[in-house]
């Protein structure tokens, strides 16, 4: 399979413990984005790389969340110190461009429920 | 501030009809409209994309149409089928920003045999 994978599918945590999902883009792809779906509404969007650089943050993105791509390749996101308020399904996309409007590939995503 | 709306909520269509959904956006900045689908347990996936430079573009069974006066565009599923019973999503963003796109609330569409 050469689409976008995230790895784990789910993941439960108590409150206040710490979490790190993975994404590893489609190869070649240089722009990664991190979303945010909670039921019932469409995804929200989080932060995006162009290859390593991390382009832009949301405002929901508060402290608490981190997010890295090194060397240009797979990505990780960091929640520190988790809320129940976290618990939703966090979607990776991936394209393939520097001029915007790429197709954007989703991931299956990584459901968190924080107990 | 909701950028996008999307309506409505939930359709059920019989299948050969149409299945029609809505959004209506507020940034005037936003230049590229795409419609994902998704079915549970997956990622949304790119069905159809329209810029305000043109007012319909069909592929398929797919029609977008865009009311760039109104700030309004519209899906379209032609002959809906039992396997187009899914959420669809709208989407927006911008030519200066096209990382960040905005996206409505989801649509479930039912297609009933």
């Amino acid at each position: 399979d050469t689409g976008v994978s995230q790895n784990p599918r789910h993941k439960i945590t108590k409150r206040g413990q710490n979490v790190t999902f993975r994404c590893d883009p489609i190869s070649e792809h240089n722009r990664l984005y991190w979303y945010r779906q909670t039921l019932g509404q469409g995804p929200e969007f989080l932060t995006y790389f162009q290859n390593e650089a991390q382009l832009e943050k949301s405002r929901l993105l508060s402290d608490r969340f981190s997010a890295e791509r090194p060397k240009g390749s797979f990505s990780t996101l960091e929640i520190q110190r988790t809320e129940q308020g976290d618990s939703a399904m966090y979607l990776c996309a991936s394209s393939l461009g520097d001029r915007g409007h790429e197709t954007q590939y989703f991931g299956p995503g990584t459901r968190l429920l924080v107990l | 501030q909701q950028q996008v709306k999307q309506s409505p909520q939930s359709l059920i269509v019989q299948k050969g009809g149409i299945s029609i959904i809505n959004c209506a956006y507020e940034n005037t900045a936003f230049d590229y409209f795409p419609w994902y689908q998704q079915f549970p347990g997956k990622g949304p996936a790119l069905l159809i994309a329209i810029r305000p430079d043109v007012s319909e573009k069909k592929e398929g069974r797919f029609t977008i149409s865009f009311n760039k006066s109104a700030k309004q565009f519209s899906l379209h599923i032609m002959d809906s089928q039992p396997g187009d019973s899914a959420t669809y999503f709208c989407a927006a963003s911008s030519d200066t920003n096209a990382g960040k796109s905005t996206f409505g609330d989801g649509t479930t569409l039912t297609v009933k045999p």
